[in-house]
């Protein structure tokens, strides 16, 4: 069946950097972008980026850019998330989520499914 | 950047009827999605497209868009349909997606 297994919770001090993976299987891992979410304790869905796997192609919010890195490697189906000069603010739970889209007579709808297990990440001195 | 907006709680009698809206510029050239989250748990979709459901998902959910509104819509609501619930879309003028702002519906 179709899963993203993300990797284990991270404690990091202010100022560090972080990396995240997302482990895909069971579905042609070139064919779906891969979006990243976070989500702040008692906050809601905040949007940060997407990437190609196929080639490597991103988009960010303007809130990340330059300070977010998503990259994939086909080799092993796996997508990362770098997010450096974490501060508190950073605090939050971080998940993958595979891309759909579709065309329906003059609008296109995209919708997330599924979506990794999620990532703590404590940003803490 | 685009905004989707969401009421921030609803709530509903068991059994009864609710509708949660999203606003916003982008529902102009985008149908949403719509996204259900218990608490500790992944978001899950429940509606996508003019009013598709994922297997598994009951058919006492469905969705509606019109002009740059789109409601969800729990048509005798359950204890289990308690959650936040969220729109999502394309920010056409960003180059990106958002999310709505959430809606917690409260089942009485």
């Amino acid at each position: 069946q179709v899963q993203l297994v993300q990797s284990g919770p991270e404690v990091k001090e202010p100022g560090a950097s972080v990396k995240l993976s997302c482990k895909a299987s069971g579905y042609n891992f070139n064919s779906h972008w891969m979006h990243w979410v976070r989500q702040a304790p008692g906050q809601g869905l905040e949007w940060m980026g997407v990437i190609n796997p196929n080639d490597g192609t991103t988009r960010y919010t303007q809130k990340f850019q330059g300070r977010v890195t998503l990259t994939s490697d086909t080799s092993t189906t796996t997508v990362y998330m770098e997010v450096r000069s974490l501060t508190s603010e950073d605090t939050a739970v971080y998940s993958c989520a595979r891309d759909w889209s579709a065309m329906i007579d003059t609008k296109t709808t995209w919708w997330l499914d599924p979506w990794g297990q999620g990532t703590l990440v404590t940003v803490s001195s | 950047s685009s905004e989707l907006t969401q009421d921030p709680a609803v709530s509903v009698a068991l059994g009864q009827t609710v509708t949660v809206t999203c606003q916003g510029d982008s529902l102009r050239i985008c149908y949403a999605s719509w996204y259900q989250q218990k608490p500790g748990q992944a978001p899950i979709v429940v509606i996508y497209g003019k009013n598709s459901r994922p297997s598994g998902i009951p058919d006492r959910f469905s969705g509606s868009s019109s002009g740059n509104t789109a409601s969800l819509t729990i048509t005798g609501a359950q204890a289990e349909d308690e959650a936040d619930y969220y729109c999502y879309c394309r920010d056409t003028s960003a180059n990106s997606w958002i999310f709505g702002t959430g809606t917690k519906v409260t089942v009485l």
